[in-house]
């Protein structure tokens, strides 16, 4: 079965203060890994897809990684803004899960200024 | 302009009774999804549709009912809700594009049950 392990489950960071959040993953086959953002009382909103290991992507002071076992988002200087919970989702190479999304349990991040 | 809207924002209503959640998506994509997001906030897929045609059927009980009539829209119908049922509903839609397709969400229906 499909399993994302999401770590830490919480963060506090003061502002400007760098480091990253960690997405490890279990899959048969690996379509795409997704990051996704979701503030309080919304729906979570589409940050970065990665499709192979080794490849990176960037918005703002986010920074998304990927290896075969795991992801990483690096948030470099953060800002009070930034507080949210961060999803990391997989969509597995599996014929019965074409459309199907595993989502792990979030990080939640806060920036304290 | 939002691209996938749902209705109502908040449900509150006694156990026993049936209530449905709408969805809607103006992007033109042609998969829709409902989610489940519990107090711990795990986001869990329940159904979804491609082409108005069922693809996806999770472990859900029969109570819960999806019914897409186009494209565009996606409903979900609950008879004798529970206490369990409480939660928030989130729809959601993508265009499947070799099976790599980004999902885009709604901003969820907080369903509480009394």
């Amino acid at each position: 079965e499909d399993q994302v392990t999401q770590s830490p489950e919480a963060l506090r960071l003061q502002e400007g203060e760098s480091s990253s959040l960690n997405c490890s993953y279990t899959v048969s086959g690996l379509r795409g890994l997704f990051w996704y953002r979701q503030d309080p009382g919304k729906g979570p909103e589409f940050l970065f897809t990665l499709y192979s290991a080794g490849e990176e992507k960037e918005k703002e002071r986010l920074k998304a990684t990927l290896t075969k076992k795991e992801s990483f988002l690096h948030i470099t200087a953060p800002k009070p803004e930034d507080s949210a919970t961060y999803l990391c989702a997989v969509h597995p190479n599996s014929g019965g899960s074409n459309y199907k999304l595993t989502f792990g349990k979030g990080t939640l991040l806060t920036v304290n200024p | 302009d939002t691209a996938v809207s749902q209705t109502p924002k908040y449900l509150v209503t006694q156990m026993g009774n049936d209530k449905s959640i709408k969805c809607e998506q103006n992007l033109g994509h042609d998969t829709m999804y409902w989610y489940k997001q519990d107090s711990k906030k795990f986001l869990k897929i329940m159904f979804s549709y491609n082409n108005k045609e069922l693809i996806i059927n999770e472990t859900v009980p029969n109570r819960f009912s999806p019914k897409s009539p186009d494209k565009a829209h996606l409903n979900l119908h609950i008879n004798s809700l529970e206490l369990g049922d409480s939660a928030v509903y989130f729809c959601a839609s993508s265009q499947f594009v070799l099976g790599t397709g980004t999902q885009y969400f709604g901003p969820g229906t907080r369903l509480t049950v009394l």
